[in-house]
């Protein structure tokens, strides 16, 4: 099955700075990859999502990049502020099989430090 | 981008005891999942629930623990039974969005603690 790595555990950055989490999977053919933003006591809210015939989209202030060969891909958050604290999860899932349940990374807390 | 309404919210209950978790969605949805997330921790799914048959259950999940039902396209329920401490975690449901669509929407999670 999938299984999917997210670095670092932790990150804490200056307010207006950029942020970076990073996820590996291992299925290759593994074709949609969501972020997710878990504010505490909440529910994870999808923030921004990629297919694997795209290597690149963007929200704002909000980017993910895709790496097919590699089988990575990032979260960049740039001009970061106080409430874009929270945990963050990345996730993959296989092509429509029948079972198309997410396998989730293992989070990221952000901090970021007004 | 459905939305999904989830009860309880939280509950406290006695070890022995079983806990049914309701999840409902605004819309029809061909795929429900039941996901867990212990405390600091990452989700993990616990089963697809499948609409007219038998839940499809992850590796350490068993029906006689968790039972799922699945009567329809917008409903679905997690029952955890026997419920011990180790129990204790929140439980979300999710939806997907559609037969080609995979974004995955997460109902507000029921908090349980088991005593």
């Amino acid at each position: 099955g999938e299984n999917v790595e997210q670095h670092p555990s932790t990150l804490s950055v200056q307010e207006g700075d950029s942020a970076v989490i990073k996820c590996t999977y291992s299925d290759s053919a593994s074709n949609y990859f969501p972020w997710y933003k878990q504010e505490l006591g909440k529910r994870p809210q999808l923030i921004i999502d990629i297919r694997s015939n795209v290597g690149e989209k963007k929200d704002q202030r909000i980017a993910v990049t895709l790496n097919k060969t590699a089988k990575h891909f990032s979260l960049h958050i740039t001009e970061t502020q106080p409430e874009d604290s929270a945990v963050y999860f990345c996730a993959a899932t296989p092509p429509d099989t029948g079972r198309r349940a997410l396998t989730f990374g293992s989070g990221t807390r952000l901090q970021v430090q007004p | 981008s459905a939305v999904i309404s989830q009860k309880p919210s939280r509950d406290i209950c006695q070890r022995g005891t079983s806990l049914t978790i309701q999840c409902q969605v605004d819309s029809q949805v061909t795929m429900m999942f039941w996901y867990r997330q212990q405390p600091g921790q990452s989700l993990t799914l616990i089963a697809t629930a499948n609409q007219g048959s038998e839940a499809t259950y992850e590796s350490g999940f068993v029906i006689d623990k968790f039972p799922i039902s699945r009567p329809n396209l917008t409903f679905s329920t997690l029952t955890v039974s026997n419920m011990s401490p180790e129990d204790s975690s929140i439980y979300l449901c999710s939806a997907g969005a559609g037969n080609r669509d995979t974004e995955a929407f997460f109902g507000q999670g029921t908090r349980l603690t088991v005593v």
